[in-house]
């Protein structure tokens, strides 16, 4: 986990309430990934970005998601409002364009 | 769509024992191959990564093939340690259009009893 940077770890929240995920991306590394992963599903890619750019969201289940690079030092993924399906963990990653990616510690969502 | 599959999806050794890891990809048309190891509660650590045009790939005691034609790909594990013990995730990464995307295994959980 390369210095990616997941806030919180661990989130717990009632139905309905707002989520906003956090990742400080790795310096110099242009690309940045999100990924869910379920013990159903498995590693699932959301969306990813280039230069702060969104390139391929095709992975975004449905319009309660959404997720923003303002700048290169940081992204949000934010789920509104959130169900209890969504519950996962999610992962921050990036690449340098090089081919591997690096991911953080993730963070555990729990929708009650 | 590409469908990645590993297969057992959990394996029990001794130590000291040789191992090898399977995963296989539906659409032969990669770009490269990674591997990867997941401890529990924890994020992704890269173990290896083949390009397409490369057969396999070492790093200490863990070798990766792959064989895009019939796609598959295996992870050995030489002399394998109680420390091995973890989940390991193949990826492959799609060729088209320039697509960084990755399109992972569900990941074959190994134990390695002392």
């Amino acid at each position: 986990d390369a210095g990616v940077i997941q806030s919180p770890r661990h989130e717990v929240t009632e139905m309905g309430q707002e989520v906003t995920l956090r990742c400080k991306p790795i310096s110099g590394h242009d690309y940045l990934f999100w990924y869910r992963q379920t013990m159903m599903r498995g590693l699932e890619l959301l969306i990813y970005f280039n230069n702060n750019v969104p390139i391929d969201d095709s992975g975004m289940p449905e319009d309660r998601f959404s997720a923003k690079m303002p700048n290169a030092s940081f992204s949000t993924l934010k789920i509104q409002p959130s169900e209890p399906r969504d519950s996962a963990v999610y992962f921050c990653a990036m690449s340098d364009g090089n081919n591997e990616q690096f991911f953080g510690p993730g963070t555990r969502l729990t929708v009650l | 769509k590409q469908e990645v599959t590993q297969i057992p999806a959990a394996l029990s050794v001794p130590e000291g024992e040789n191992l090898v890891l399977n995963c296989s990809f539906t659409d032969s048309a990669i770009y490269n191959l990674q591997w990867f190891r997941q401890d529990p509660g924890k994020g992704l650590t890269s173990l290896l990564l083949i390009q397409s045009s490369q057969r396999e790939q070492t790093s200490g005691r863990l070798n990766a093939s792959l064989d895009k034609s019939s796609g598959r790909s295996t992870l050995y594990i030489a002399a394998s340690q109680p420390g091995d013990s973890a989940t390991y995730l193949c990826a492959v990464r799609l060729s088209q259009g320039g697509s960084e995307k990755l399109v992972f295994g569900k990941g074959t959980k190994l134990t390695v009893n002392p």
